[in-house]
């Protein structure tokens, strides 16, 4: 069965800091990877996926993720981060099947 | 165009009532997602419909849970005899579906909160 980890419930950060959230899943075939982000009062966006091909990948706002095989990791990174990336963020992972399963969340609080 | 709406967005009720939980997906997606949300969790999956039929509802938790998709559009997620338990927010997602719906983005919805008193 395939389960997603996220090492971090609470990840604070100063502006203009660079961070990385972390996730590792679990699971025995291919697997395609998400991160979504969660902002106060507001549904659930993406913010980028892993399909195939390159293993970094790029999505809105300035994160990127790399897939990582055989670590099974997809971690999520930013270089500089703005208060306006306060928000919730969740790992996903889907192996083909019609079920996404989610991560619990970290929450990025970036302080000023 | 409008994305996903769900209502009503809060809703209280005494244990052992019925509740109904509507969700619009945005116009001419196929595919449609039901999640719950507990508290400090992720979202859980519920139920899939691909159009009108119900491709995969694994993640349903009993028999008091049942959702609907008549005319491909509108869903209904319907709990029956509601217990404290199944205090969450549920959330509904959309997307386009066709060939490859496993990969597409789902967009999704601001959730409602269910209280069972």
């Amino acid at each position: 069965a395939q389960s997603v980890t996220q090492l971090d419930s609470q990840v604070p950060v100063f502006e203009e800091a660079p961070v990385e959230l972390r996730c590792n899943y679990s699971s025995s075939v291919s697997v395609y990877l998400f991160w979504y982000v969660q902002y106060p009062n507001q549904g659930l966006q993406l913010l980028l996926k892993y399909l195939s091909g390159s293993t970094l990948v790029k999505g809105i706002n300035g994160f990127e993720a790399e897939f990582n095989k055989s670590q099974t990791s997809f971690h999520l990174r930013k270089p500089s981060v703005h208060i306006s990336d306060t928000a919730e963020y969740f790992c996903a992972v889907t192996d083909g099947g019609f079920k996404t399963i989610f991560g619990a969340g970290t929450r990025l609080f970036v302080k000023a | 165009g409008a994305g996903v709406s769900q209502t009503p967005s809060n809703k209280v009720t005494e244990k052992g009532k019925y509740v109904e939980l509507r969700c619009d997906p945005i116009s001419g997606h196929t595919a449609l997602y039901w999640y719950r949300q507990s508290l400090g969790q992720g979202p859980e999956f519920l139920i899939y419909f691909q159009g009108t039929g119900a491709a995969d509802d694994s993640g349903l938790p009993n028999d008091r849970f049942f959702a609907v998709r008549p005319e491909g559009s509108v869903s209904t997620l319907k709990i029956q005899r509601t217990e404290r338990g199944d205090s969450a927010v549920y959330l509904c997602a959309s997307s386009p579906g066709g060939a490859t719906p496993l990969t597409d983005t789902q967009y999704f919805g601001p959730g409602t909160r269910l209280t069972v008193l």
